[in-house]
């Protein structure tokens, strides 16, 4: 059975600190992995993967994909209030898309 | 302004009242697909569609239809709800090919008692 597993479900750091979230994925017909931002509403777009090794940057987030080892890790550094959401990951296998638990951030000031 | 709108966005039913909550997207996007979120089980997909009277099924699609008549529309349609669709309901889209960046729409929370 396909899955995507995130760790951890969830994280209080202070602001300023540096996260890593982690998504390990066992699916069939892998084709990219998804991160997206969650508030209090509709996801919203991180970045996408497919390629393994290559980081994916916006900010002070960045992201990257190991197709080996079948891992994602999203970095943030520098952490705000601003980022305490819940952080998603997804994988696309063949246009069905299976979403994992998410972590649950929360950034103390 | 580039979006995806789900209506209504709250709505409370019924045991077995027919109902259908319309999904649009005005960025001429190819795929389009409507999940559930739980507590504790997350985003689920329930269908998709790659394109115009393309639509397959996703993890969850007991219970629910589809259509997808047009490009821009995807109304969700549940023939006979059950309290165990009780859910928040998003619908989104992407532009489809190799691309997946999907944006979503706002939400529909649904209550059926």
């Amino acid at each position: 059975e396909d899955k995507v597993v995130q760790s951890p479900l969830s994280l209080v750091v202070h602001e300023g600190d540096t996260v890593t979230l982690n998504c390990s994925y066992e699916v069939t017909n892998f084709r990219s992995l998804l991160w997206y931002k969650q508030e209090k509403k509709a996801p919203t777009f991180l970045f996408m993967l497919t390629s393994s090794g290559i980081e994916k940057k916006s900010g002070r987030l960045s992201s990257i994909l190991d197709k080996k080892e079948l891992f994602s890790i999203l970095n943030i550094t520098a952490t705000q209030t601003g980022d305490s959401a819940v952080y998603l990951c997804a994988v696309d296998r063949d246009d069905k898309i299976i979403f994992g638990k998410g972590t649950r951030l929360h950034i103390l000031p | 302004e580039a979006q995806v709108t789900q209506n209504p966005r709250y709505l409370i039913t019924v045991t077995g009242k027919k109902l259908t909550v319309t999904c649009s997207q005005n960025m001429n996007h190819e795929y389009m697909s409507w999940y559930r979120q739980d507590p504790g089980l997350g985003l689920r997909q329930i269908y998709y569609s790659m394109n115009v009277e393309v639509t397959d099924k996703g993890d969850v699609p007991e219970g629910y239809k589809v259509s997808r008549k047009e490009k821009r529309n995807f109304p969700l349609i549940l023939e006979s709800p059950s309290p165990n669709q009780t859910s928040l309901y998003f619908c989104a889209s992407s532009p489809g090919g190799e691309s997946y960046e999907q944006y979503f729409g706002p939400g529909t929370r649904l209550t059926v008692t």
